[in-house]
């Protein structure tokens, strides 16, 4: 069975500061791997996936993830935080299988000061 | 851009009502979800179809049942609203298989009084 674990429900980080969201996975079969985003009464929006090729993955908005497979995670990080940052994070595993749902962890919230 | 349009971004009901809950996509996916979420739980999947007339339960089917007549419609539907449903629901739709993003509509926040 696939589970997602997010180590830390809340990371607070100030402006400029390195971000460092953490996400360790459990799957039996090489997995998909994504991060999620979500902004104040929104819905999710894709910052990232990792399926195969390159494990150093770019996203949107500076973002990137590296998937380490013998540590099974894929942890996400940006250089620089910025105020618009803020917002709830999900990493999320899926298998390659017609119609698969994702499995998600349970999110983490960053706050960014000033 | 693909675009999930959920019907109602604020729902308030009662107990024991019949809920619908509506989500349209526009990209022609095949695969529809269904996932409340929770403070503190993450996203939980109530259920998924991968094709029209097809569905399977997710993790907390309970209480909820789900229709699938056309392709870009999916409807969750709380036979008997209960108040420990009050909760956020989201509407997802992908393509393929599991190697393809998951797109979001804006959710609905469903209160149940």
């Amino acid at each position: 069975a696939q589970s997602v674990t997010q180590l830390g429900s809340h990371v607070s980080v100030s402006e400029g500061a390195l971000v460092l969201l953490r996400c360790n996975y459990s799957s039996s079969v090489p997995p998909y791997l994504f991060w999620y985003v979500q902004y104040p009464n929104q819905g999710l929006q894709l910052l990232l996936k990792y399926t195969t090729g390159a494990t150093l993955v770019k996203g949107i908005n500076g973002f990137e993830a590296e998937f380490k497979k013998s540590e099974t995670s894929f942890h996400l990080t940006k250089p620089s935080a910025h105020m618009s940052d803020a917002a709830e994070y999900f990493c999320a595993v899926s298998l390659n299988q017609a119609g698969t749902a994702l499995i998600f962890g349970k999110g983490t919230t960053l706050s960014v000061s000033s | 851009d693909v675009k999930v349009t959920q019907s109602s971004r604020y729902l308030v009901k009662r107990t024991g009502e019949k809920v619908f809950l509506e989500c349209v996509q526009d990209m022609d996916h095949e695969n529809m979800f269904w996932y409340r979420q929770d403070p503190g739980l993450g996203l939980r999947l109530i259920y998924f179809s991968y094709d029209v007339k097809m569905k399977e339960k997710g993790d907390i089917p309970e209480g909820y049942s789900v229709s699938r007549e056309k392709k870009e419609r999916f409807s969750l539907i709380l036979e008997s609203a209960s108040t420990n449903q009050t909760s956020m629901y989201l509407c997802a739709s992908s393509s393929g298989f599991g190697n393809q993003p998951q797109h979001f509509g804006d959710g609905t926040r469903l209160s149940i009084l």
